[in-house]
């Protein structure tokens, strides 16, 4: 397996853009997560998804993100309007539990 | 809500030297994960620990897990450069959804 695959790896908007992230999880794996690393807050879980039924989004920052995941290979992350402050590397990670998550290799935004 | 705290955040040390991480969290679990960060790039799994006095080795680095304590450790024996990066614990209560610690950033100096 070529491990989780996320899309694009590095993106540049505009602020008040729409910006769409995409990821491909570990086959057979029945979780999916969403985190966002920035220096200032560390790692933090946005939504995390269970048979790909949205089961904790307590940690979406705001209406303007929000996250689907039609089936069991394919999830996307959308800002709509992006803001500067969303600036941050977004992982998107996927596991069995109870063995660990696997981690893709992240998209850098930047929104200017 | 379960916290999970890493100590120490920052963490200098010379080659060939031992020392330990600890990873504290609040909330009663038996799944605790160790990852690895190298700057820029992903996290990678390290160890799995899934019941009380689990211990799992891996070259220079051993893990171990006390759940009656909510302890686990991090000890590196003879450090190497290659060793610096960022270690994370994570913590389960619900099955697959994990919580970070702040992460520990080892720096290996010569």
């Amino acid at each position: 397996d070529a491990g989780v695959i996320q899309s694009p790896r590095h993106e540049v908007t505009e602020m008040g853009q729409e910006v769409t992230l995409r990821c491909k999880p570990i086959s057979g794996h029945n979780s999916l997560f969403w985190y966002r690393q920035t220096m200032m807050r560390g790692l933090e879980l946005l939504i995390y998804f269970n048979n790909n039924v949205p089961i904790d989004d307590s940690g979406m920052p705001e209406d303007r993100f929000s996250a689907k995941m039609p089936n069991a290979s394919f999830s996307t992350l959308k800002i709509q309007p992006s803001e500067p402050r969303d600036s941050a590397v977004y992982f998107c990670a996927s596991s069995l539990p109870p063995s660990e998550a696997f981690f893709g290799q992240g998209t850098r935004l930047t929104v200017v | 809500e379960l916290k999970v705290e890493q100590n120490p955040l920052f963490l200098s040390m010379q080659e060939g030297k031992n020392y330990t991480i600890y990873c504290n969290y609040s909330t009663t679990s038996d799944r605790l994960y160790w990852y690895r960060q190298d700057p820029g790039k992903s996290l990678e799994s390290l160890f799995v620990l899934l019941s009380n006095g689990a211990v799992k080795q891996e070259g220079r680095l051993m893990a171990s897990l006390d759940t009656k304590a909510r302890l686990s450790t991090l000890h590196i024996t003879a450090a190497v450069h290659d060793l610096s990066a960022t270690y994370f614990c994570a913590v389960d209560i619900i099955a697959g959804k994990s919580t970070f610690g702040d992460g520990t950033t080892l720096t290996v100096k010569p």
